[in-house]
């Protein structure tokens, strides 16, 4: 098992143009987690998916921020018309169900806005 | 969600236990508590978790407070490689398994 995969590792681009991030879980995972790590602060709930739904995006700004899983690939978090405040280490988890179980993060996506 | 209160850093010297403390006086009933460390650049990584009793496995040990009020994560040989940032959180069950991070304690470790 390969664990949770995400891609790319680092990205850049320049302000106004859009970020598509994106994460497999770990095999026989359905719920995937975003999160989002400013420089030097904690790690920030986004929003969390099951296959083909989103079930809470409480976490996620209201524009330019969306976010999917569909039933075939990877989940995308998508960010459009990016500006540097958006430069941060993004974050995806995955769980195996509901229950009190651990949840294996990947090695995130750094993203620079320049 | 119930808080967590973490101090801000500790040291610890390689090959002696390290035990990292965290209050939750607020935690209910259906709360667990987990920990969770973040080495340099990386994700988070699962450490382990309890909800009553003092959990055990190949990584660390966890105490928990008869009152539950505080947890104490215990590294019993601290290693270069577990310098970290360690978190400890609290999960309500089966209510959805996102996870709120505090600011966790910063764990140096000097050889």
């Amino acid at each position: 098992n390969a664990g949770v995969m995400q891609n790319p590792r680092h990205l850049v681009r320049r302000r106004g143009q859009e970020a598509r991030l994106r994460c497999s879980p770990m095999k026989g995972h359905s719920h995937v987690y975003w999160y989002r790590q400013l420089p030097e602060e904690g790690l920030k709930f986004m929003v969390y998916l099951q296959k083909e739904n989103i079930i809470d995006e409480s976490g996620m700004p209201k524009e330019r921020f969306s976010a999917e899983f569909p039933k075939e690939g990877p989940s995308i978090l998508r960010i459009q018309q990016v500006v540097r405040g958006d430069s941060a280490a993004y974050f995806c988890a995955s769980h195996r169900d509901t229950r009190n179980t651990e949840a294996f993060f990947g090695q995130g996506t750094r993203l620079t806005v320049v | 969600d119930a808080k967590t209160t973490q101090p801000n850093s500790m040291e610890s010297n390689e090959e002696e236990p390290v035990h990292l403390p965290c209050n939750h006086s607020t935690i209910s009933g259906t709360d667990y508590i987990h920990w969770y460390r973040q080495l340099p650049s990386q994700g988070p990584e699962y450490v382990i978790h309890g909800l009553t009793s003092n959990v055990n496995n190949r990584m660390a040990s966890l105490a928990i407070a008869e009152d539950r009020k505080s947890s104490t994560l215990i590294l019993h040989r601290a290693t270069l490689r577990d310098a970290a940032v360690y978190y400890c959180i609290l999960r309500v069950n089966n209510a959805g398994n996102m996870l709120t991070f505090g600011g966790g304690t910063r764990l140096m470790v000097k050889p």
